[in-house]
């Protein structure tokens, strides 16, 4: 089982629609990272938590530490929203300053 | 303030020779960190690198690769002898140093050098 568990790998919603993609893991961490990949590869840091919510635009991140549970949320979802959403963790202790990533979750907005 | 720089963009070798990759941190930054993805899977960590010293190579494969952080200058990614396995899109990001909480900081990624040996 690895350790980031990203859910659903694959979405496909309609342009307007509220989406919401789930991050589990099994670690004790220091933070945890929401990226985005676009579809030419470029990698793009959305948000760090530790704790709580942080909102962007139409982007909100939320984390639950009891229960090892993130979910980033995209209001009025846009086309332009396309892309691979990834869950990345920073673990507690030895090897704190990697990343441990979820699998990604492909996401595509229809117009 | 230029983002992190990686070249070569793309990068084609046969097998049995060396690719040697680059990442410029962004300005200010002295931490680097190299990741590599495979054709349909996750980012992979490879190296954390402080200038001067490797911190964690926990994710290097054990055999023809090797990283550096000169004092000056890029970051290099070097593979030895490539094979078709190493076929991959290798990313390298960078984080400030200093006054943070170790652990929290946010690493800024660069475009990525995509690798590929025929």
């Amino acid at each position: 089982k690895n350790e980031v568990e990203q859910s659903p790998q694959n979405l496909t919603a309609q342009e307007g629609e509220f989406i919401t993609i789930n991050c589990s893991y099994s670690v004790g961490i220091s933070a945890l990272h929401w990226l985005q990949q676009h579809p030419g590869g470029g990698i793009v840091s959305l948000f760090m938590l530790s704790s709580g919510k942080k909102k962007h635009g139409r982007l909100i991140a939320t984390i639950n530490i009891q229960e090892k549970h993130s979910s980033l949320h995209i209001t009025a979802s846009h086309p332009r929203d396309s892309a691979v959403y990834i869950c990345a963790v920073r673990s507690l202790g030895q090897g704190a300053q990697k990343l441990v990533f979820g699998q990604g979750t492909r996401l595509t907005i229809n117009p | 303030n230029a983002g992190v720089m990686q070249n070569p963009r793309h990068l084609v070798r046969r097998r049995g020779q060396e690719a040697r990759l680059r990442c410029s941190p962004m300005k200010g930054h002295s931490h680097v960190y190299w990741y590599r993805q495979l054709p349909e899977e996750g980012l992979k960590f490879m190296v954390y690198l402080q200038k001067e010293n490797i911190i964690d190579e926990s994710g290097m494969p054990k055999e023809r690769f090797s990283a550096e952080f000169p004092k000056e200058g890029p970051s290099i990614l070097r593979i030895q002898q490539v094979v078709r396995g190493d076929s991959a899109a290798y990313f390298c990001a960078s984080s400030p140093p200093g006054q943070y909480i170790v652990g929290t900081d946010t690493q800024y990624f660069g475009p990525g050098t995509r690798l590929t040996v025929l």
